[in-house]
């Protein structure tokens, strides 16, 4: 089955810096790839994500990439503010039928932004 | 568009008692719904996948005798947890899915959305 790994698993720093997470998978099949930001005690939140038909795709602050060669895809925030603050978590599913849609999720990063 | 819900948001029972967890998209039909547990600090681990009607899948290691998993519509699927035990205190999610046709335009085929979750505590 699926595996992602996640890095790093804490991430700490200054506002305004760049936050970048980076995960790998290691399903080559995997086609569907979500970042989410979850806070304490609430549901996953979904961010951004990227299909394997593309390499980068950004919205704002938040931007993805994606190496399915290398199989691997980051996770870009800039100019950080506090409220960045949260457990980011990757994911990778095959998509395509009911069953194919099913997420592994990496193991989180904890990303604290000092103000 | 395409919230899901879920209730109880917070539970507290005895031990040896059964907890059933509902989850519901309010508007829109999903033919695919999963069911995660997550341990504090840890990542979100998928128990089961279910489909309406038919019986769910579980992932390995997940006891579908204890965790009993229904899929009667394509708004709602249930959680039960059979004789609950102090070690299945732990943060329950849901997500739905539905294919693109479903909502063309609006929802991609993959991606899955969240329940608030359950906060499942066994004393």
């Amino acid at each position: 089955g699926e595996n992602v790994e996640q890095h790093p698993s804490t991430l700490s720093v200054q506002e305004g810096d760049s936050a970048v997470i980076k995960c790998t998978y290691s399903d080559s099949a995997s086609n569907y790839f979500p970042w989410y930001k979850q806070e304490l005690g609430k549901r996953p939140q979904l961010i951004i994500d990227i299909r394997s038909n593309v390499g980068e795709k950004k919205d704002q602050r938040i931007a993805v990439t994606l190496n399915k060669t290398a199989k691997h895809f980051s996770l870009h925030i800039t100019e950080t503010q506090p409220e960045d603050s949260a457990v980011y978590f990757c994911a990778a599913s095959r998509g395509g039928g009911t069953s194919g849609s099913r997420l592994t999720f990496g193991e989180g990063t904890q990303l604290t932004v000092n103000p | 568009g395409a919230v899901v819900s879920q209730h109880p948001s917070w539970v507290i029972c005895k031990s040896g008692t059964s907890v059933k967890i509902e989850c519901r998209s309010l508007d829109f039909q999903a033919t695919t719904m999963f069911w995660y547990r997550q341990f504090p600090k840890q990542s979100l681990m998928l128990m089961a996948t279910s489909n309406e009607g038919s019986k769910a899948t579980y992932e390995q290691g997940v006891e579908k005798d204890k965790f009993l998993i229904n899929h009667a519509s394509l708004t709602l699927s249930t959680l039960t947890v059979t004789s609950a035990h102090p070690e299945d205190s732990s943060f329950y999610i849901c997500s739905a899915t539905t294919p693109l046709s479903g909502l063309a335009g609006q929802v991609s085929y993959n991606e899955q959305f969240f329940g608030p979750g359950t906060r499942l505590t066994v004393l």
